[in-house]
Protein backbone atom coordinates (compact mmCIF):
# COMPACT_ATOMS: atom_id res chain seq x y z
CA UNK A 1 0.00 0.00 0.00
CA UNK A 2 1.00 3.46 -0.55
CA UNK A 3 2.73 5.30 2.17
CA UNK A 4 3.15 9.08 3.08
CA UNK A 5 6.53 9.82 5.57
CA UNK A 6 6.28 13.02 8.11
CA UNK A 7 8.68 14.12 10.13
CA UNK A 8 6.82 13.74 13.80
CA UNK A 9 8.26 17.20 14.89
CA UNK A 10 9.36 20.50 13.28
CA UNK A 11 10.62 23.32 15.23
CA UNK A 12 10.94 27.58 14.37
CA UNK A 13 11.12 30.51 15.94
CA UNK A 14 8.30 33.19 15.46
CA UNK A 15 9.29 34.92 11.96
CA UNK A 16 11.31 32.37 10.97
CA UNK A 17 10.36 29.97 8.09
CA UNK A 18 8.86 27.00 8.39
CA UNK A 19 9.28 23.58 6.30
CA UNK A 20 7.57 20.20 6.88
CA UNK A 21 8.30 17.88 4.18
CA UNK A 22 5.89 14.37 3.09
CA UNK A 23 7.54 11.62 1.06
CA UNK A 24 6.26 9.56 -1.10
CA UNK A 25 7.18 7.39 -4.28
CA UNK A 26 6.52 9.39 -7.04
CA UNK A 27 4.48 11.82 -5.40
CA UNK A 28 5.30 14.34 -7.42
CA UNK A 29 3.11 12.69 -9.91
CA UNK A 30 0.23 13.03 -7.91
CA UNK A 31 -1.93 15.80 -6.31
CA UNK A 32 -0.36 16.44 -2.43
CA UNK A 33 -2.55 18.86 -0.06
CA UNK A 34 -2.03 19.86 3.39
CA UNK A 35 -4.15 20.01 6.81
CA UNK A 36 -3.87 22.16 9.62
CA UNK A 37 -5.40 20.28 13.06
CA UNK A 38 -5.34 22.52 16.12
CA UNK A 39 -5.95 20.27 19.56
CA UNK A 40 -9.62 19.48 19.84
CA UNK A 41 -10.49 20.54 16.59
CA UNK A 42 -11.71 19.37 12.79
CA UNK A 43 -8.58 19.51 10.40
CA UNK A 44 -8.93 22.45 8.18
CA UNK A 45 -7.57 22.49 4.23
CA UNK A 46 -4.13 24.96 4.02
CA UNK A 47 -2.84 23.69 0.75
CA UNK A 48 -4.84 21.97 -2.36
CA UNK A 49 -3.86 20.60 -5.86
CA UNK A 50 0.01 20.90 -4.32
CA UNK A 51 -0.02 24.97 -3.97
CA UNK A 52 -3.43 26.12 -4.31
CA UNK A 53 -4.40 28.28 -1.00
CA UNK A 54 -8.20 28.34 0.06
CA UNK A 55 -9.78 31.20 0.97
CA UNK A 56 -9.00 32.64 4.37
CA UNK A 57 -5.65 30.89 4.28
CA UNK A 58 -2.85 33.28 4.88
CA UNK A 59 -0.02 34.34 1.90
CA UNK A 60 2.22 32.92 4.65
CA UNK A 61 1.25 29.35 3.75
CA UNK A 62 3.42 27.97 0.40
CA UNK A 63 2.88 24.38 -1.10
CA UNK A 64 5.28 22.23 -3.72
CA UNK A 65 5.47 19.23 -4.71
CA UNK A 66 8.20 17.82 -7.46
CA UNK A 67 9.56 14.31 -7.61
CA UNK A 68 9.24 12.03 -4.29
CA UNK A 69 8.80 15.48 -1.96
CA UNK A 70 6.31 17.30 -1.24
CA UNK A 71 6.81 20.62 1.23
CA UNK A 72 4.86 22.54 2.77
CA UNK A 73 6.65 26.34 4.05
CA UNK A 74 5.73 28.64 6.55
CA UNK A 75 7.13 31.74 6.25
CA UNK A 76 6.87 34.60 9.13
CA UNK A 77 5.64 32.04 11.70
CA UNK A 78 3.14 32.90 14.48
CA UNK A 79 2.60 31.69 17.62
CA UNK A 80 -0.93 30.59 15.64
CA UNK A 81 0.61 28.67 13.13
CA UNK A 82 1.76 26.03 16.18
CA UNK A 83 -0.26 22.49 15.26
CA UNK A 84 -0.45 19.26 13.61
CA UNK A 85 0.12 19.32 10.01
CA UNK A 86 -1.14 16.51 7.35
CA UNK A 87 -0.28 15.88 4.07
CA UNK A 88 -2.93 14.27 1.77
CA UNK A 89 -2.78 12.36 -1.37
CA UNK A 90 -4.55 9.77 -3.67
CA UNK A 91 -3.72 6.23 -4.64
CA UNK A 92 -5.42 3.68 -6.83
CA UNK A 93 -8.49 5.64 -5.34
CA UNK A 94 -7.31 5.29 -1.96
CA UNK A 95 -6.95 8.43 0.02
CA UNK A 96 -3.70 8.21 2.18
CA UNK A 97 -2.70 10.88 4.85
CA UNK A 98 0.92 11.23 6.08
CA UNK A 99 1.76 10.40 10.14
CA UNK A 100 1.43 14.13 10.81
CA UNK A 101 4.05 16.58 12.31
CA UNK A 102 3.77 18.69 14.81
CA UNK A 103 4.43 22.75 14.82
CA UNK A 104 6.53 23.86 17.28
CA UNK A 105 6.48 27.56 17.60
CA UNK A 106 9.13 28.12 20.33
CA UNK B 1 -21.97 28.10 3.76
CA UNK B 2 -21.58 24.11 3.20
CA UNK B 3 -21.46 22.69 6.59
CA UNK B 4 -20.99 18.86 7.51
CA UNK B 5 -23.36 18.36 10.94
CA UNK B 6 -22.45 15.13 12.69
CA UNK B 7 -24.54 12.73 15.46
CA UNK B 8 -23.39 13.42 18.82
CA UNK B 9 -20.84 11.17 21.00
CA UNK B 10 -21.45 7.80 21.83
CA UNK B 11 -20.68 5.27 24.71
CA UNK B 12 -20.81 1.68 23.88
CA UNK B 13 -19.99 -2.20 24.89
CA UNK B 14 -17.81 -4.15 23.23
CA UNK B 15 -20.16 -6.25 20.67
CA UNK B 16 -22.64 -3.65 20.23
CA UNK B 17 -23.79 -2.56 16.98
CA UNK B 18 -23.81 1.50 16.05
CA UNK B 19 -24.39 4.22 13.24
CA UNK B 20 -23.01 7.25 13.33
CA UNK B 21 -24.41 10.27 10.82
CA UNK B 22 -23.33 13.70 8.87
CA UNK B 23 -25.49 15.38 7.33
CA UNK B 24 -24.53 18.36 4.49
CA UNK B 25 -26.15 21.65 4.39
CA UNK B 26 -25.56 21.98 0.65
CA UNK B 27 -28.36 21.52 -2.40
CA UNK B 28 -25.58 20.12 -4.60
CA UNK B 29 -24.80 17.35 -2.15
CA UNK B 30 -24.86 14.54 -4.57
CA UNK B 31 -22.26 16.10 -6.75
CA UNK B 32 -19.56 15.17 -4.22
CA UNK B 33 -17.86 12.29 -2.09
CA UNK B 34 -17.87 11.58 1.59
CA UNK B 35 -15.50 10.37 2.77
CA UNK B 36 -15.10 9.28 6.68
CA UNK B 37 -11.81 9.62 8.66
CA UNK B 38 -10.92 7.94 11.80
CA UNK B 39 -8.41 9.52 14.89
CA UNK B 40 -7.60 7.25 17.53
CA UNK B 41 -7.03 9.17 20.78
CA UNK B 42 -3.14 10.85 20.31
CA UNK B 43 -3.01 9.27 16.85
CA UNK B 44 -2.97 10.30 12.96
CA UNK B 45 -5.55 10.66 10.44
CA UNK B 46 -6.57 7.27 8.84
CA UNK B 47 -8.82 7.14 5.47
CA UNK B 48 -11.99 4.53 6.38
CA UNK B 49 -13.47 4.90 2.65
CA UNK B 50 -15.91 6.86 0.66
CA UNK B 51 -19.18 7.33 -0.37
CA UNK B 52 -20.76 8.96 -3.91
CA UNK B 53 -24.20 9.80 -3.26
CA UNK B 54 -25.58 10.23 -6.19
CA UNK B 55 -25.35 6.71 -6.93
CA UNK B 56 -23.94 5.23 -3.92
CA UNK B 57 -20.75 4.30 -4.92
CA UNK B 58 -18.35 3.06 -1.94
CA UNK B 59 -14.90 2.61 -1.72
CA UNK B 60 -13.04 1.34 1.75
CA UNK B 61 -9.66 1.17 2.92
CA UNK B 62 -8.30 -1.88 3.04
CA UNK B 63 -7.47 -1.49 6.26
CA UNK B 64 -11.35 -0.94 6.85
CA UNK B 65 -12.84 -3.38 4.13
CA UNK B 66 -15.06 -5.73 5.80
CA UNK B 67 -14.59 -4.02 9.45
CA UNK B 68 -17.63 -1.22 9.19
CA UNK B 69 -20.44 -0.43 6.16
CA UNK B 70 -20.81 3.10 4.64
CA UNK B 71 -23.73 4.27 3.56
CA UNK B 72 -26.52 7.12 2.55
CA UNK B 73 -29.32 8.18 2.11
CA UNK B 74 -29.47 11.15 -0.70
CA UNK B 75 -33.10 12.02 0.02
CA UNK B 76 -32.19 13.48 3.56
CA UNK B 77 -28.08 14.23 2.28
CA UNK B 78 -27.26 11.92 5.13
CA UNK B 79 -23.77 9.77 4.66
CA UNK B 80 -23.47 6.71 7.40
CA UNK B 81 -21.03 4.63 9.35
CA UNK B 82 -21.71 1.61 10.28
CA UNK B 83 -21.31 -1.19 13.08
CA UNK B 84 -21.92 -4.34 14.06
CA UNK B 85 -20.28 -5.66 16.40
CA UNK B 86 -17.29 -2.80 17.98
CA UNK B 87 -14.50 -3.77 19.85
CA UNK B 88 -12.77 -1.37 22.37
CA UNK B 89 -10.25 -0.59 19.43
CA UNK B 90 -12.79 1.31 17.78
CA UNK B 91 -12.26 3.87 20.13
CA UNK B 92 -11.84 6.88 18.44
CA UNK B 93 -12.46 10.37 16.91
CA UNK B 94 -14.47 10.07 13.45
CA UNK B 95 -15.11 12.68 10.91
CA UNK B 96 -16.63 12.88 7.83
CA UNK B 97 -15.28 15.43 5.37
CA UNK B 98 -16.02 16.58 1.85
CA UNK B 99 -14.06 15.92 -1.71
CA UNK B 100 -15.31 16.85 -5.04
CA UNK B 101 -12.81 13.76 -6.31
CA UNK B 102 -11.21 10.01 -5.77
CA UNK B 103 -8.49 10.71 -7.66
CA UNK B 104 -6.96 14.65 -7.23
CA UNK B 105 -9.81 15.78 -4.28
CA UNK B 106 -8.98 17.70 -0.86
CA UNK B 107 -11.01 17.31 1.50
CA UNK B 108 -12.28 21.08 1.77
CA UNK B 109 -15.49 20.66 4.41
CA UNK B 110 -14.94 18.65 7.48
CA UNK B 111 -17.64 17.55 9.75
CA UNK B 112 -17.18 18.00 13.45
CA UNK B 113 -16.54 14.97 14.47
CA UNK B 114 -18.35 12.34 16.98
CA UNK B 115 -16.54 10.50 19.74
CA UNK B 116 -17.11 6.97 19.77
CA UNK B 117 -16.22 5.50 23.00
CA UNK B 118 -16.15 1.36 23.28
CA UNK B 119 -15.49 0.12 27.04
CA UNK B 120 -16.94 -2.44 29.20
Amino acid sequence: SYELTQPPSVSVSPGQTASITCSGDKLGDKYACWYRQKPGQSPVLVIYQDSQRPSGIPERFFGSNSGNTATLTISGTQAMDEADYYCQAWDSSTAVFGGGTKLTVL
Amino acid sequence: EVQLVQSGAEVKKPGESLKISCRVSEYSFTSYWIAWVRQMPGKGLEWMGIIYLADSNTRYSPSFQGQLTISADKSISTAYLQWNSLKASDTAMYYCARTPSTTSGYFDYWGQGTLVTVSS
